[in-house]
This record gives C-alpha cells, sequence and structure tokens, in this order.
C-alpha cells in the first residue's frame, strides 16, 4: 500500500545549525509533497509544499527539494532558531484523491 | 478562533458511552477529514468527505461513524470504544479533495481518553 517513510525520528541542533528531514514515498502517482509543523498540543500547520513538476522550492530559511525518480524528497531549515522546535510531518498525496499519507514525523529540537 | 474549530477539545468517556466530536469550517470549503493521532504514530486518516460525500474511508472500525450534514460541518459518533482508541482526533478541510491546491487546514483537534 502508499507509505511514507520519515528519518531520523528526532533531531537535535544547536540554534544556528542547519537541519534536514529526509522523506521516502512508495506511490510513484505522488505529486503533491506537503511539510506540515506541529508546535506541541497544537495543531499541525503547512510550513511548505512542491508539486511534482518543481525540483526545489524555497522561502526564506525553509527549503524542499524533491527527487521524483528515487521518490524522495527533504526538508531543509537554515539558521535554526529555538521557535523552530517542533514535530514536523511530511506527506505525499495524489492531487486527484485528497489523501495524504504522512511520515512518522520528526522531532526537532534547536539548542540555544 | 477562526478557520476548522473543534469541540469538545478534551472527552473522557467510558467503553459503553455514545458521544460526537464536532468539526465546524469556515473557510468555505468543500472537503473535510478526520485524523488519528496517537502516541509516536504518524497522522492516521480515517475518512475523507467531498462535497458531503464520503469517498474514503480507511478501514476504520465500525464503532466510529463519520457524518457530513453540509460542507461546513463534520461529525465523529462514537460509539463501544475501547482504550487504544483514546488519541487526539484531528479534523483538516481542504477546497476540495480534486482541485490543485491540497493544503489542508487543520483544526485544534479533540484529546479523547476511553476508560
Amino acid at each position: 500500500g502508499e507509505n511514507v517513510e520519515q528519518h531520523p525520528s528526532t533531531l537535535s541542533v544547536q540554534e544556528g545549525d542547519s537541519a534536514v528531514i529526509k522523506c521516502t514515498y512508495s506511490d510513484s502517482a505522488s505529486n503533491y509533497f506537503p511539510w506540515y509543523k506541529q508546535e506541541l498540543g497544537k495543531r499541525p500547520q503547512l510550513i511548505i509544499d512542491i508539486r511534482s513538476n518543481v525540483g526545489e522550492k524555497k522561502d526564506q530559511r525553509i527549503a524542499v527539494t524533491l527527487n521524483k525518480t528515487a521518490k524522495h524528497f527533504s526538508l531543509h531549515i537554515t539558521e535554526t532558531q529555538p521557535e523552530d522546535s517542533a514535530v514536523y510531518f511530511c506527506a505525499a498525496s495524489k492531487s486527484n484523491t485528497g489523501k495524504l499519507i504522512f511520515g512518522q514525523g520528526t522531532t526537532l529540537q534547536v539548542k540555544p | 478562533e477562526t478557520g476548522v474549530t473543534q469541540t469538545p477539545r478534551h472527552l473522557v468517556m467510558g467503553m459503553t458511552n455514545k458521544k460526537s466530536l464536532k468539526c465546524e469550517q469556515h473557510l468555505g470549503h468543500n472537503a473535510m477529514y478526520w485524523y488519528k493521532q496517537s502516541a509516536k504514530k504518524p497522522l492516521e486518516l480515517m475518512f475523507v468527505y467531498n462535497f458531503k460525500e464520503q469517498t474514503e474511508n480507511n478501514s476504520v472500525p465500525s464503532r466510529f461513524s463519520p457524518e457530513c450534514p453540509n460542507s461546513s460541518h463534520l461529525f465523529l459518533h462514537l460509539h463501544t470504544l475501547q482504550p487504544e482508541d483514546s488519541a487526539l482526533y484531528l479534523c483538516a478541510s481542504s477546497q476540495d479533495r480534486t482541485s490543485g491546491s491540497n493544503e489542508q487546514f487543520f483544526g485544534p483537534g479533540t484529546r479523547l481518553t476511553v476508560l
């Protein structure tokens, strides 16, 4: 069945360092890949997304890359700040289903 | 709160109780979703509704019964639950499931504890 694997499950970095979270997906028909951030006790919120016709997308300190051939995509956060500490979820979807398959989540801790 | 709201925010129920979770979206969306979030597990999609029609049931046990009376409201009726059903239940909405914009907006969730 459809599956999304996310690594690492936990990530601890020093403030100012970069953080990278990686996901692989199984369904080659997937064409939409969002990343959600969930702070403790709060709802997941979309931080960036990418579609299959694009290889990279950047929004300030956040970037996402997509390798369709290898079926993997990654989230890059540069110049990390303590407020970046949260759980990050990747997901994959086919645009005609609305069905998001989520990865297991990565708990990011940014140490001041 | 605006966007997607859920009530109640916390619910404790016994295994023989019947309760309902409510979700309402104020975004003019046509697709709504129920997810289950357990500790150390990924978000699990339960149900998808598009224009009030159920389009996905992700092998959810019948003790969970969804209802979507209109595009703005979604309910999850609970009956004879098990302790392992304790989790955070998240509602989400999106423009519609087939549009180019798949962004899903989540509600704050209902923290359910089954005793």
